[in-house]
């Protein structure tokens, strides 16, 4: 398995939801990321996690929740989301952070109305 | 500091011809340079990278990319596109660490 799978591929939620974006892999890849991607631009990195414990967090308002719940699971919780955070949400992974063998989700496509 | 300029935003191509795009860097260290390629609702796939070693970098679907220390670019080539070529394509550079710095993007357009 060299995939990064994750669900759902689209999700439209209201500003008072609370919903996950899901990302697995079974790679043995031991560093995952979260980026955001806005429409015409180049991917944000959020999120790092290493060995399953949250590394980076490039100041992320609270509203967004990571989980690394094993090694092959990232969750992205959501919650009092704005409109203005609708983008593609990506997932991506490799052997260890700092390793430069990123495999990319397909991406989760966020609508907050 | 590191920067990535890529230097074309759009590249309308016919199909069968060559393609060039471009990507400038700017760091006054050793960088490790990349090319992805993300089609429409997809997410990226990495197309090729430079860590060390030989300037000219092959990478997947035909493509492959040149690093030029002195000019401080990692341009990327193609002779021959396809429809399916149709895509957009980001230059990234990192240093020693895990973060990767993506251009704002070339839209490549192939037309037959």
């Amino acid at each position: 398995d060299t995939e990064v799978t994750q669900t759902p591929k689209h999700l439209v939620m209201g500003m008072t939801n609370k919903k996950s974006l899901k990302c697995e892999q079974h790679m043995g890849h031991r560093a995952m990321y979260w980026y955001k991607q806005k429409a015409k631009k180049p991917p944000e990195l959020m999120f790092v996690y290493s060995y399953e414990k949250l590394s980076i967090n490039e100041s992320v308002p609270s509203r967004f929740s990571p989980e690394c719940p094993n090694s092959s699971l990232l969750n992205l919780h959501l919650h009092a989301l704005q409109p203005e955070d609708s983008a593609l949400y990506l997932c991506a992974s490799s052997q260890q952070q700092g390793d430069y063998g990123y495999t990319f989700g397909s991406g989760t496509r966020l609508t907050v109305v | 500091a590191q920067s990535v300029t890529q230097l074309d935003s759009q590249v309308p191509v016919f199909e069968e011809a060559p393609v060039e795009l471009r990507c400038n860097y700017s760091s006054s260290v050793s960088v490790y340079l990349f090319w992805y390629v993300q089609y429409p609702n997809q997410g990226l796939q990495l197309l090729l990278k430079y860590l060390s070693g030989s300037t000219l970098v092959k990478g997947i679907n035909g493509f492959e990319a040149e690093f030029n220390k002195s000019q401080t670019s990692f341009h990327l080539r193609k002779p021959s596109v396809h429809i399916s070529d149709t895509a957009e394509y980001f230059c990234a550079v990192t240093l020693n660490d895990y973060k990767l710095s993506f251009g704002a993007g070339t839209t490549v357009t192939v037309r037959a």
